[in-house]
């Protein structure tokens, strides 16, 4: 199985500050044709995870501007251009690339 | 409004069984590969289960495979899964969600507890 590592674990956040959380994949999550499979979800308290983005870099529907995702290949990173104060929660990477699909240990956002 | 619904979840004995199942509207179920997440309150996710679209094939994760079968039925947008031969260690919020085309649904979760 690909094991997804993501860092930092917990991360407080001043509002209005940037936040950014790596993602390191035991194996490539590039495809051949060209895409990563690698998404990013958040989990706020009380919720059911919601996506973000996925393959490497698309912001999914309705997600806010200020989240962007880079990386490919093992190395990905979530930014939070400027943090907000419903932001907080917990952050997962997912690989899709290779059943099963497997997620990261979470990074939980909380605001300082 | 496009959304899933999970239902079935309960107490169970160990070596019990539960069925799940997961009703889904406002989108074109036959179109998304529909899969089951699993969270033990306070822990991360764990991808159980899946079936794609295309022609119903399934996967499952070593720590469920020869228990549980997953299996869905277009015409009535249900997505299922057969959950025998329970585990304390199956006790979980289990998610429905849905995924096609960089859109993503999961349902509010069904909790399944195996205690004796």
């Amino acid at each position: 199985d690909i094991v997804m590592t993501q860092s930092p674990l917990s991360l407080p956040v001043t509002p209005g500050e940037p936040a950014s959380i790596s993602c390191n994949s035991s194996q490539s999550l590039l495809h051949g044709h060209g895409y990563n499979y690698l998404d990013w979800y958040l989990q706020k308290p009380g919720q059911s995870p919601q996506l973000l983005i996925y393959l490497g870099s698309n912001r999914a529907s309705g997600v806010p501007d200020r989240f962007s995702g880079s990386g490919s290949g093992t190395d990905f990173t979530l930014k939070i251009s400027t943090v907000e104060a419903e932001d907080v929660g917990v952050y997962y990477c997912m690989q899709a690339l290779q059943s099963p699909c497997t997620f990261g240990q979470g990074t939980m956002l909380e605001i300082k | 409004e496009v959304q899933v619904m999970e239902s079935g979840g309960g107490l169970v004995q160990p070596g019990g069984s539960l069925r799940l199942s997961c009703a889904a509207s406002g989108f074109t179920f036959s179109n998304y590969a529909m899969s089951w997440v699993r969270q033990v309150p306070g822990k991360g996710l764990e991808w159980v289960s899946g079936i794609n679209n295309s022609d119903g094939g399934t996967d499952y994760a070593d720590s469920v495979k020869g228990r549980f079968i997953i299996s869905r039925d277009n015409s009535k947008n249900m997505l299922y899964m057969q959950m025998d031969s329970l585990r304390v260690e199956d006790t979980a919020i289990y998610y429905c969600r849905g995924y096609f085309n960089g859109v993503d649904v999961w349902g509010q979760g069904t909790t399944v507890t195996v205690s004796s």
